[in-house]
């Protein structure tokens, strides 16, 4: 099937914006995640939007739907060099099996 | 509340052998998910158990198998390893009610190599 896409990778300077895109697959899918992972962690869920919102701000997190172009992003301001990680997408394509697809990360670098 | 916990971390095995991996749930949480994650495929849904009973399954072959205890804990299970199983595989609790948002809490992972 289709692929949930993500850029692989965005470096961004200390204190600046991050934009993390993602263009997902499935118009039913009713609830949005992205997640961050560390070096050597679990996944960690930072934020999720359900589709019937276009905005969810959560601290220094906001996300942004579109889903007539079935694309999401996931705004990081103020990003600090803790924030280095690879974050990913992920949508409930198949509400009845419970499953989450991801798509394949993007790795954000924040230089100091 | 302790996180989701997964033994072992690290983990290395032949080709041909079996392996068990283990999942301890955060308390109260009675769905556990697996999904592997490699660099080639990404991140890929395995099965999840609730109340002891697989509810929902991949696209794997039936080498991966799985468990879940009346405590919630669960086992999964890789039979006749093929060097293409090297992965991190990871474990998801929830509490696992019905509706469509599963807000799922990650364990570190187990990541396994086979050689």
């Amino acid at each position: 099937g289709e692929d949930v896409e993500q850029s692989l990778f965005l470096s961004v300077r200390e204190g600046d914006s991050s934009v993390i895109n993602c263009t997902y697959t499935d118009s039913s899918s009713t609830y949005l995640y992205w997640y961050k992972q560390e070096p050597g962690a679990g996944l960690q869920l930072l934020t999720y939007i359900f589709s019937n919102m276009d905005m969810k701000q959560d601290q220094r997190l906001t996300v942004l739907l579109n889903k007539k172009d079935k694309h999401l992003s996931l705004r990081i301001a103020d990003t600090q060099t803790g924030d280095s990680a690879i974050y990913f997408c992920a949508e409930n394509r198949d509400t009845g099996r419970r499953a989450l697809t991801f798509g394949s990360g993007t790795r954000l670098q924040v230089q100091p | 509340k302790a996180g989701v916990t997964q033994t072992p971390r690290y983990l290395i095995k032949t080709r041909g052998q079996q392996v068990t991996l283990s999942c301890s749930p955060i308390s109260g949480h009675r769905s556990v998910s697996w999904y592997q994650q490699t660099p080639g495929q990404g991140l890929q849904f395995l099965f999840e158990y609730f109340s002891e009973t697989q509810r929902n399954k991949g696209n794997f072959p039936g080498r991966f198998s799985g468990r879940q205890f009346s405590n919630s804990r669960s086992e999964m299970n890789v039979s006749t390893l093929e060097l293409g199983d090297s992965a991190l595989y990871l474990c998801a609790s929830s509490l696992g009610g019905s509706g469509d948002f599963y807000e799922q809490y990650f364990g570190p992972g187990t990541r396994l190599t086979v050689t």
